[in-house]
């Protein structure tokens, strides 16, 4: 199975700020996903995070909100920006490929707090 | 818009008891995963389940998938306080690997 850690693992931000959160795999997979938890609620995809090109976001998502990056393929980041209350969530990106084959193995997320 | 239905959405049962978790739609998936996610973790897959139809067995949790590829079911028989957790339908739509969740069933179980 395919090990990720993400960083921070959790942090308390400023309305107005931006965070990056960092997603690293311990093998190359095939694909990189990012969604958002939103307290109470299920998992809603971000973005799908392309290796060498920009990412494809879902319906409500845009790239000015939330630029995302992945410049190998192990490692992608995602940017929350200019953040307000309504951003507070847990972030999980996920993977597939690589020693997990098909299997879609999520990171421990990291838990936003915006004051 | 909400792909996948769960219900429940909260279940507390005592020690020993069976249930059973749904998960509909009214679209076809080619495939659909079972999760469950502790408090501070991400959700840990329990089983996929891709034939109409088909039964996965794992421990004491049963899955079955709809002969429609719309709608499974997670029953747990006798469960254990160890089985507390959220639990979470998410199923594929063609060829991709992009999730559609659920909303999540809650789970307790007390001693």
């Amino acid at each position: 199975s395919a090990v990720i850690s993400q960083k921070p693992s959790r942090d308390i931000c400023q309305r107005g700020t931006s965070l990056t959160i960092q997603c690293q795999v311990d093998s190359q997979v095939t694909m990189m996903f990012w969604y958002r938890q939103q307290p109470g609620q299920s998992l809603t995809l971000i973005a799908t995070a392309n290796q060498g090109s920009e990412a494809t976001y879902e319906s409500g998502f845009v790239i000015d909100k939330f630029p995302i990056s992945r410049p190998n393929l192990t490692f992608s980041t995602l940017t929350v920006s200019n953040m307000s209350p309504e951003d507070s969530s847990i972030y999980l990106c996920s993977v597939v490929g690589g020693r997990g084959a098909d299997t879609q193995y999520f990171g421990p997320g990291t838990r936003l707090t915006v004051l | 818009t909400q792909l996948l239905e769960q219900s429940p959405q909260f279940l507390s049962i005592q020690e020993g008891e069976n249930l059973t978790v749904y998960c509909n739609s009214s679209s076809v998936f080619s495939s659909l995963q079972w999760y469950r996610q502790e408090p501070g973790e991400g959700p840990v897959l329990l089983v996929t389940v891709v034939t109409g139809g088909e039964v996965k067995k794992l421990k004491r949790l049963t899955f079955q998938f709809g002969d429609a590829r719309k709608d499974s079911s997670l029953h747990i028989t006798a469960a254990q306080p160890g089985d507390t957790g959220l639990y979470l339908c998410a199923g594929v739509r063609g060829s991709g690997y992009a999730l559609n969740f659920g909303k999540g069933t809650s789970l307790l179980v007390t001693p």
